[in-house]
């Protein structure tokens, strides 16, 4: 089993829509879990940390949920612009300098 | 601040070939990391320094060197390529340690990648 599972889509969804990802980690000892954005051919860049109660940044909302070890990315009003690969990050804590990335969830928004 | 740079941004290389990825980072970071990017699959870290002079390996750390001579300059050494290591490079750094509750200092800044093909 993959330290941190993604699925890797595509979600193909309109302007405007809401959709949402989940993603899995096995290490329940995980205390540190980041979403990253990645653009076609670019680095990746953070969107946002998350929270143990949850966080919210405009458009995008974050939720972890310990018991079932997933954390979610909720993004409403889609955009154009939020067509990327978003990567599910987590530190599993055995190395305090260590990150686990998931192999990322493709969005693609159409007009 | 130019942030994380990276050169060159593409290369081939010949089998049993050598060569170096170059990395630096201008924002004074202590901690800097080298992953690998291939398709369906995450990133996954090569080596990584915590400091001028330590480094560590990370998960896939084989066939490849790093040292940290300085705190900007963070080098990788590929010492006789392969064609398994055609791959996408980051390199990446960040001021602190991941803790507990996430702050400013986790973040991860990245270069924009060294496309690297062996063939």
């Amino acid at each position: 089993r993959k330290e941190v599972e993604q699925d890797p889509g595509p979600f193909n969804v309109p302007e405007g829509a809401t959709v949402a990802f989940n993603c899995t980690y096995s290490n329940s000892a995980s205390q540190s879990f980041f979403w990253y954005r990645q653009d076609c051919r670019k680095e990746p860049k953070l969107l946002m940390s998350v929270y143990s109660s949850g966080n919210e940044d405009g458009r995008f909302t974050a939720q972890l949920n310990r018991a079932s070890q997933y954390i979610s990315l909720l993004i409403r009003d889609s955009k154009l612009s939020d067509s990327a690969t978003y990567l599910c990050v987590v530190n599993p804590m055995d190395s305090s300098y260590k990150l686990i990335f998931g192999s990322g969830t493709r969005l693609l928004v159409r007009p | 601040n130019a942030g994380v740079t990276q050169t060159p941004k593409f290369q081939v290389l010949k089998t049993g070939q050598s060569m170096t990825l170059q990395c630096a980072q201008d924002m004074n970071h202590e901690y800097m990391s080298w992953y690998r990017q291939d398709p369906g699959m995450g990133l996954r870290l090569i080596h990584y320094s915590v400091g001028a002079g330590i480094t560590d390996q990370g998960e896939v750390p084989n066939g490849y060197n790093v040292s940290r001579s300085t705190t900007e300059d963070f080098p990788l050494r590929l010492l006789s390529a392969a064609p398994s290591q055609t791959s996408v490079y980051f390199c990446a750094s960040s001021y602190g340690l991941v803790k507990t509750t996430p702050s400013s200092t986790d973040t991860q800044y990245f270069g924009p990648g060294t496309r690297l093909t062996v063939l």
